[in-house]
């Protein structure tokens, strides 16, 4: 099984500062023949459901800021909010999707306002 | 608009059993493999289960294997997950699930459902 994990599991981060939350996979997530990471990010605040942000590593979902955005291949992976805004607390998980139908995601990390 | 809505969730005894469902809306359901998602609470996202259109194909995440069933009805658009020998570890927010048109990222989550195991 693929396993992912996640640094730091926690950060604190000024408003309009940049936050970078790291994502490692156990093994490559990227597909040879299609040239693509088997890669996603999510965002989920207290309460709510998850809600997708990147997929194929740096494909931004429609309606996400371009504050967001997803980079790395093979198994490092990075999520970059460029200037973190007050409704960007959350919790953000990474998730491997290359060994479909089977999938797993990271532990999460906690970003909150410094 | 896509719509997921779970319903069956509550507190059930250790070893007791529940059914939850996911009734599906805003999309061909048909056409779309589905899966259960859950979150112990305060904790991380696990996926559970995943089913086939045709249900034909069933996966499931090693913790409830011969436990837990994954199943459809795709005339009436719902999604199942039959638990059984249900244990405390599996408390958590159980979330009905789409992927996405052009890969297995989950493009669509309901807003999921809770479920108990408690004496």
């Amino acid at each position: 099984d693929i396993v992912m994990t996640q640094s730091p599991d926690s950060l604190a981060v000024s408003l309009g500062e940049r936050a970078t939350i790291n994502c490692k996979s156990s093994q490559s997530v990227l597909y040879s023949s299609n040239n693509k990471n088997y890669l996603a990010w999510y965002q989920q605040k207290p309460g709510q459901p998850p809600k997708l942000l990147i997929y194929w590593a740096s494909t931004r979902d429609s309606g996400v800021p371009d504050r967001f955005s997803g980079s790395g291949s093979g198994t490092d992976f990075t999520l970059t909010i460029s200037s973190l805004q007050a409704e960007d607390v959350a919790v953000y998980y990474c998730q491997q999707y290359y060994s479909t139908p089977i999938f797993t995601f990271g532990p999460g990390t906690k970003v909150d306002i410094k | 608009e896509v719509q997921l809505v779970e319903s069956g969730g509550g507190l059930v005894q250790p070893g007791g059993s529940l059914r939850l469902s996911c009734a599906a809306s805003g999309f061909t359901f048909s056409s779309y493999w589905m899966s259960w998602v859950r979150q112990a609470p305060g904790k991380g996202l696990e996926w559970v289960a995943n089913i086939k259109q045709d249900g034909s194909e069933k996966y499931y995440v090693d913790s409830v294997k011969g436990r837990f069933t994954i199943s459809r009805d795709n005339a009436k658009n719902s999604l199942y997950l039959q638990m059984n020998s249900l244990r405390a570890e599996d408390t958590a927010v159980y979330y009905c699930a789409r992927r996405g048109s052009s890969g297995w990222y989950v493009r669509y989550w309901g807003q999921g459902t809770l479920v108990t195991v408690s004496s």
